[in-house]
């Protein structure tokens, strides 16, 4: 079975803080996602990347940064956390093709005090 | 702008059948994903339409109708382990996933 597993099922920030949300998959696949999923929103897709060392702006950029240096690991980071990144955070990982699923990790619930 | 279009809640009955929708305008089509997710859990992936036409895959079949902007999740003898949000996705021309904000369906007994 594929696994994706994150770092924290729930985190409570201050305003300004640094945070860093971990991802990982075991099944050495070469995409990784990280989405945020707010209430009568679809997900929104942050960043993106296909391969180590590489990624792509999603929608909703702004205020993050992320990190591949291993295949199997996506490090999503807010620089200066604020009030309005408050959400569910979402970590996918999917092989090959853009047309294959997605696996998800369970996700983080990040409040930012 | 791209729009995916869902009902956001409906209830049926334990047994029966109920059918979700989904209605998309994107820029381009590489086909539709349906997904569904428990409260408080991950997504998990249901089924991948290109083609025109109904996949049936146990329970759950999926339609899609290219020329209508259209699909929907079909669920038959709903269980009450069926109560979960359903996420209608759209694969656009640059291969980016477009999500709708999900389909809350509720079982009752």
């Amino acid at each position: 079975d594929v696994k994706v597993t994150q770092s924290s099922r729930y985190l409570v920030k201050r305003t300004g803080e640094k945070v860093f949300l971990e991802c990982v998959q075991d099944m050495d696949h070469e995409n990784m996602f990280w989405y945020r999923q707010d209430p009568g929103l679809g997900l929104r897709l942050i960043y993106f990347s296909y391969d180590v060392k590489m990624k792509e702006k999603g929608d909703i950029p702004e205020g993050y940064s992320v990190s591949r240096e291993k295949k199997e690991r996506f490090s999503l980071i807010l620089e200066s956390a604020s009030t309005n990144q408050t959400s569910m955070y979402l970590c996918a990982s999917s092989s090959g093709e853009t047309y294959n699923e997605q696996f998800f990790g369970p996700g983080t619930r990040l409040t930012v005090l | 702008g791209q729009n995916i279009d869902q009902p956001t809640e409906m209830t049926a009955t334990e047994g029966a059948i109920v059918q979700i929708n989904c209605t998309y305008q994107t820029s381009g089509f590489n086909g539709l994903f349906w997904y569904q997710q428990h409260a408080g859990e991950a997504p998990t992936f249901l089924s991948y339409n290109v083609l025109d036409g109904l996949e049936e895959k146990g329970r759950f079949s999926s339609f899609l109708s290219r020329s209508k902007g259209y699909s929907y999740l079909l669920l038959k003898e709903l269980q009450m382990k069926d109560s979960a949000s359903y996420l209608c996705a759209v694969l656009d021309s640059n291969y980016q996933l477009i999500w709708g904000a999900g389909t809350k369906l509720i079982i009752k007994p």
